[in-house]
């Protein structure tokens, strides 16, 4: 079982550029999160779905769209990336919305030049 | 003020000691609570999970609930040097998503 699995890795941006972040699980979970990580800010949650076919913003939604493709795959969209939006983020999925553990994956490191 | 609340660190503690890891959290509803830990440059693993009042135990690690006091503790014994991390405590809000703590970083000197 891969789990959860991002890509890219790695990406660098330029101000203004656009970018999709992919995510799949093959857990057949239903919920799938997207977090982002900066330095002495923690986990921060971007958007979540709670089920396929359902989104929702999170605490952070700004700069970003998201797209549940189906029950395996979430993706996560940067229209016009901004240097603020340099971060590591984080996809990851569980059984049931917030009261089941999370699966992370293992990460996309964004700069934004 | 973050909904969950961690002593950043470092934790320092020789090998073979106890670490002790403190959470609280501010929105008494909260139900789930879980500790996760993160290797430098790595993603957060899941250490345990606690749902009600009280201690769990596995392995090496106890989580404690105490809701009437809104603080979450993570024990680990017999700490090791492959302990070094960083610990994420995170519980669910009002709205009911799950809220991540800043993380406290363990160092375990051997």
């Amino acid at each position: 079982n891969a789990g959860v699995t991002q890509t890219p890795k790695f990406q660098v941006l330029k101000t203004g550029q656009s970018m999709t972040l992919q995510c799949a699980q093959d857990m057949n979970h239903n919920s799938m999160y997207w977090y982002r990580q900066d330095p002495g800010m923690g986990l921060r949650l971007i958007y979540y779905s709670a089920s396929e076919g359902t989104t929702d913003k999170g605490e952070v939604p700004n700069g970003y769209n998201v797209s549940r493709l189906n029950k395996r795959e979430f993706s996560l969209r940067l229209e016009s990336a901004a240097p603020s939006q340099t971060s590591v983020y984080f996809c990851a999925s569980s059984e049931g919305v917030f009261i089941r553990p999370l699966h992370f994956g293992n990460g996309t490191r964004l700069t934004v030049t | 003020q973050k909904e969950v609340e961690q002593n950043s660190g470092p934790l320092s503690v020789p090998e073979g000691a106890i670490a002790s890891l403190n959470c609280t959290y501010s929105d008494r509803g909260s139900q789930s609570f879980f500790w996760y830990r993160q290797y430098s440059g790595k993603s957060p693993e899941l250490i345990m999970s606690i749902y009600s009042n009280g201690d769990k135990e596995d392995g090496r690690f106890t989580a404690q609930l105490n809701k009437a006091s809104q603080y979450v503790s993570l024990l680990i014994r017999d700490s090791q040097p492959s302990d070094s991390a960083t610990y994420l405590c995170a519980g669910n809000n009002a709205g009911n998503m799950l809220t991540f703590g800043g993380g406290t970083r363990l160092m375990v000197k051997p």
